[in-house]
């Protein structure tokens, strides 16, 4: 099992839809928890991070942490065209461990 | 937030050169650089993290001495694709964590291309 799966998408919207982009990680002991964005050909740019189990928000983002079920989301409200971009979680910061990215294509 | 630069941002080779690949952070020092490589459509690949005077730290199955890392000064980290090969050519990202290592910032990028 990997530390931190993702499901790769493609994941298509309408503009305007709201977007769930989710992650799961099976080290309980995983205290942060990050989301980038990553236009293509572009190196990774650092979006949200958390700790510990709650939400957090900025703008039209929320990244929220379920630690009772490992799970992590990133909420994306009203999406825009610009939104399209691959988007990838990453559990802790000692030890690196990205999830595979998904996708996402906001369509006019 | 935190600065990182890449030099160059692409690079065409033959088959069978030397390519250096330059990262530094530009508004902060980091003792600690990572370096990545992500072939299209896949996610980003640790290849090894870079430490500041003292050697690089490979993840398993990278060849230390094809890709060789020197981190010379707490602001530049650089990664050197030796002999390089076409199955070498990837986009090569390297990111450096702020002193207090909850936030990581990467550099934009090489587009690493062997003829």
């Amino acid at each position: 099992q990997k530390e931190v799966e993702q499901d790769p998408g493609p994941l298509s919207v309408p503009e305007g839809a709201i977007v769930s982009l989710n992650c799961t990680y099976s080290n309980s002991a995983f205290q942060y928890f990050m989301w980038y964005r990553q236009y293509s050909r572009k190196g990774p740019e650092l979006l949200m991070y958390t700790y510990s189990s709650g939400n957090k928000e900025d703008g039209r983002f929320t990244a929220q942490v379920d630690k009772s079920s490992k799970y992590i989301s990133l909420f994306i409200r009203d999406s825009q065209p610009s939104d399209s971009a691959t988007y990838l979680c990453k559990s802790g910061y000692n030890k690196l461990i990205f999830g595979a990215g998904t996708r996402l294509a906001v369509h006019p | 937030g935190a600065v990182v630069s890449q030099h160059p941002s692409r690079v065409i080779c033959k088959s069978g050169t030397s390519v250096k690949i330059e990262c530094r952070s530009l508004d902060f020092q980091a003792t600690t650089m990572f370096w990545y490589r992500q072939f299209p459509k896949q996610s980003l690949m640790l290849m090894a993290t870079s430490n500041e005077g003292s050697k690089a730290t490979y993840e398993q199955g990278v060849e230390k001495d094809k890709f060789l890392i020197n981190h010379a000064s707490l602001t530049l980290s650089t990664l050197t694709v030796t002999s390089a090969h076409p199955e070498d050519s990837s986009f090569y990202i390297c990111s450096a964590p702020t002193a207090q290592g909850n936030e990581q910032f990467f550099g934009p990028g090489t587009r690493l291309t062997v003829l």
